[in-house]
């Protein structure tokens, strides 16, 4: 059974299309999350929800917009696609210290 | 804020040798403190954390002690392999109202060669 699901894995899609991202757990976590990966290898987190509720909204431009239509699930839709949107997306979901990751979707914008 | 620095990679190490990876962090409170490992192409796996000060995150022969005098998480190995080759990442967490928030460090690229 798959833990934290997300898909696409892979996106390649054109500058300003609109696409979206979806993220399923079935670890009955309360809190999820969508991380960014850039090309260095560096994690940062975007958002995180909590039983719905979004909690953590870090410096990210509004055309990113998480919604999360119950506690299992987390998408993101990113309108207006940028070339420096390309990145691998992470979803994630906790409870307590215990996290565990998605397995990415590498988004490509060209 | 929150942050964590460690190592630059990448480190090249030739199978059996012995692996150390430094990394510091600054944070208030008193935050748990993870190593992550990622495999080409795929997600993040915990390898090992640590809750509290002193206290020694073990897995698959890696270890790293949480040292608040320090404020340091180093993660080791006496004996690498070539399937150890990866990209090793030191989080920390803090409490943020409902949800816990990983701060990462840069990533230290780890290549095991025969």
């Amino acid at each position: 059974d798959t833990a934290v699901s997300q898909t696409p894995k892979y996106l390649v899609t054109q500058m300003g299309n609109d696409k979206s991202i979806k993220c399923e757990q079935n670890l009955g976590h309360d809190t999820m999350y969508w991380y960014k990966q850039d090309s260095k290898k560096f994690l940062k987190i975007m958002f995180s929800y909590n039983n719905k509720e979004l909690i953590i909204n870090e410096t990210v431009p509004n055309r990113f917009s998480p919604k999360s239509p119950d506690k299992a699930h987390l998408n993101l839709h990113i309108n207006s696609l940028e070339l420096g949107d390309s990145a691998v997306y992470f979803c994630a979901s906790s409870q307590g210290w215990s996290y565990t990751f998605g397995s990415g979707t590498r988004l490509t914008v060209v | 804020g929150d942050s964590v620095t460690q190592m630059e990679g990448p480190v090249t190490l030739s199978e059996e040798a012995f692996l150390t990876i430094n990394c510091t962090y600054t944070a208030t409170g008193y935050p748990s403190l993870f190593w992550y490992v990622q495999y080409p192409g795929e997600g993040l796996q915990l390898l090992l954390k640590a809750t509290k000060a002193d206290d020694k995150g073990s897995n698959k022969g890696f270890e790293a002690t949480y040292r608040k005098e320090t404020t340091s998480f180093h993660l080791e190995k006496g004996s690498v392999q070539v399937s150890d080759s990866a990209v090793y990442f030191c989080a920390l967490s803090g409490l943020t109202g409902g949800g816990n928030k990983l701060t990462f460090g840069t990533g230290t690229q780890l290549k095991v060669e025969l």
